[in-house]
This record gives C-alpha cells, sequence and structure tokens, in this order.
C-alpha cells in the first residue's frame, strides 16, 4: 500500500509569484484535505476535494485554489504569494467525505516565500 | 466556532517515565471526535490516538491513553513507558460529527531525555 506523497519537498518563491504544490493520495482514498502550517503553529485547513469537487473551505482567500483529478490526486495552487504564506503544506487523504474517516498525511512541502 | 487549546509548549521527560500533556477545547456541539497526532522531525503528522465524544470508556492504544472529561472540555494524554522515539511535537485535534477539518492546537513539543 503506498502512502500519501507530496512534492515538492521544499520550494523557494518570491513575493508576486504563484505555485503548484502537489499530492498523490493513498491507495483506495478519494478524498484529499489540504492544511497551512505555520511555523510552531498547529495545522490550519485550507480546503478538502472529494470525487473531484471542493468539498469544505478555511478562512484562506481565493488565491488558494485546487484541483483533484481523476485518479485522486491533487494539487495547491497559490497566487500573488505573500511573505506570510511561508509555511509547511500538508496534504492529508481518506477514503470518503464522511466524517470521522482517518486522514493519513504526507510528509508536506515547505514554501518559502522571500 | 471550535477552538482548541495546549498550553505547554514544551515538556520533558526521562526514559521509561509517565508524562501527561494537556489538551483543553471549546465546542457547542455535542457529538465531535479528539485526536493525537505525533510530528516527529520527518514532519509527517501520525495518529496516536483518537477518542468518540459519545464514548464514555477512555481511549487506550498500548503505551498511550487518554484521559477525557466531556463536562470540563479536556483530553489529555498519558504517555507510559516513555522512549526516545517518541520525541516529537503533539497535537490535539478535534472534529465534528457533520464537519470534514481538523481544528488544531499549537502543539506540545516533548522531548525523552535518555
Amino acid at each position: 500500500e503506498t502512502g500519501v506523497t507530496q512534492s515538492p519537498t521544499h520550494l523557494i518563491k518570491t513575493r508576486g509569484q504563484q505555485v503548484t504544490l502537489r499530492c498523490s493520495s493513498q491507495s483506495g482514498h478519494n478524498t484529499v484535505s489540504w492544511y497551512q502550517q505555520a511555523l510552531g503553529q498547529g495545522p490550519q485547513f485550507i480546503f478538502q476535494y472529494y470525487r473531484e469537487e471542493e468539498n469544505g473551505r478555511g478562512n484562506f482567500p481565493p488565491r488558494f485554489s485546487g484541483l483533484q483529478f481523476p485518479n485522486y490526486s491533487s494539487e495547491l495552487n497559490v497566487n500573488a504569494l505573500e511573505l506570510d504564506d511561508s509555511a509547511l503544506y500538508l496534504c492529508a487523504s481518506s477514503r470518503s467525505g464522511k466524517t470521522p474517516d482517518e486522514q493519513f498525511f504526507g510528509p508536506g512541502t515547505r514554501l518559502t516565500v522571500l | 466556532a471550535q477552538t482548541v487549546t495546549q498550553s505547554q509548549p514544551e515538556m520533558s521527560v526521562q526514559e521509561a517515565e509517565t508524562v501527561t500533556l494537556s489538551c483543553t477545547y471549546d465546542t457547542s456541539e455535542n457529538n465531535y471526535y479528539l485526536f493525537w497526532y505525533k510530528q516527529p522531525p520527518s514532519r509527517q503528522m501520525i495518529l496516536v490516538i483518537r477518542q468518540e465524544a459519545y464514548k464514555q470508556q477512555n481511549a487506550t492504544e498500548n503505551r498511550f491513553s487518554v484521559n477525557f472529561q466531556k463536562a470540563a472540555k479536556s483530553f489529555s494524554l498519558k504517555i507510559s513507558d516513555s522512549q526516545l522515539g517518541d520525541t516529537a511535537m503533539y497535537f490535539c485535534a478535534f472534529m465534528t460529527n457533520t464537519g470534514n477539518q481538523f481544528y488544531f492546537g499549537t502543539g506540545t513539543s516533548l522531548t525523552v531525555i535518555p
């Protein structure tokens, strides 16, 4: 069974640029959630995708957008990067969009915005 | 709104000893789920233990157990026979019965001293 994978591991961007982060869900999982973890903080929910549709969104501006593909992998896109977007971005996959299915986390992508 | 508070930013324990990590939460929901996640330096979040609010019996997983006090909205984690591999950040998390996102605390950094 393949676990959740994320790419890239690290990324450095400058303010105003755009970035795409990728997540491959665990085998058999059709739901992907994205979280932002700022330094010294707990993860904060960005949004969730279930069967290619957005299935809930946290308190993040529209410049944070996402996609889920037919194979259930997912992308997180962030436009017009700001310094405060520097964080660890975690994705988590689960078998369905229903609570309280266990979510399995990937190792994260560390984004630095200069 | 749901909030999770971890009031101990850092803790340490001698190897083989017992340590308790504190967590309180606030919610108006009656049915929900509580979790403890471990985040080692590898950054991958790993589920340690979970508790359904409707269950009165405290959850246990090998050396890990919780003290769930619903009326007090308290959910502490006890680690017995601490091992060096337990060194990590520990996050308390909450999920409503109908929701699809975790609400995380700010974490407790636990160091096990040989």
